[in-house]
């Protein structure tokens, strides 16, 4: 079974400051990472994924997440936010051979001008 | 683009009523999921399907069923609602190979009273 945890409930953020928002996961077996983020009133969206090669990952939006195995993290990260990066924001796992997500509890990242 | 599609956005129910909740989808996935989303507990899995009339159970499948007649069309039934069952529901959908991505409906917000 995997399970993931993402450290922060809420993180509130100037607008053009850098962000960080962590998530750690365990698992017994190989796994595939995700960070989907949803928007006020909106079903999920796939900001960026992890499946193999470069640890470093680049998404939409300016987004970024790495992959470090040896410490179970896939922290996401993204240098200059805007206001409208407001939203709730989803760390997920799944086994490689497999086809089910499990989330972490989200992370409330809000945007002050 | 995928799209998945609710058939609500919003619904109110009452206790012991049976609610259908109905999720399609146009772009000919195999796999078809229903979460629910509380507060601090992230996305936690229902039931999936593989295939039609296929089903597995998630993480939490008690007071909840599932139908699978077409390909495109995934049901969650509530059999006789109750308060605990107040909740944000998503659907989603994705290809069976396990590195695809799911894709995730807007979501219905069910309020059992």
């Amino acid at each position: 079974a995997q399970s993931v945890t993402q450290l922060d409930s809420q993180v509130p953020v100037f607008e053009e400051a850098p962000v960080e928002l962590r998530c750690n996961y365990s698992s017994s077996v190989s796994v595939y990472l995700f960070w989907y983020v949803q928007y006020p009133n909106q079903g999920l969206q796939l900001l960026l994924k992890y499946l193999s090669g470069s640890t470093l990952v680049k998404g939409i939006n300016g987004f970024e997440a790495e992959f470090n195995k040896s410490q179970t993290s896939f922290h996401l990260r993204k240098p200059s936010v805007h206001i409208s990066d407001t939203a709730e924001y989803f760390c997920a796992v799944r086994p490689a051979a497999g086809n089910k997500l499990t989330f972490g509890g989200g992370t409330r990242v809000l945007v002050k001008p | 683009d995928v799209k998945v599609t609710q058939s609500s956005r919003y619904l109110v129910k009452r206790t012991g009523e049976k609610v259908f909740l109905e999720c399609v989808q146009d772009m000919d996935h195999e796999n078809m999921f229903w979460y629910r989303q509380d507060p601090g507990l992230g996305l936690r899995l229902i039931y999936f399907s593989y295939d039609v009339k296929m089903k597995e159970k998630g993480d939490i499948p008690e007071g909840y069923s599932v139908s699978r007649e077409k390909k495109e069309r995934f049901s969650l039934i509530l059999e006789s609602a109750s308060t605990n069952q107040t909740s944000m529901y998503l659907c989603a959908s994705s290809f069976l190979r396990e590195h695809y991505e799911q894709y995730f409906g807007p979501g219905t917000r069910l309020t059992v009273t």
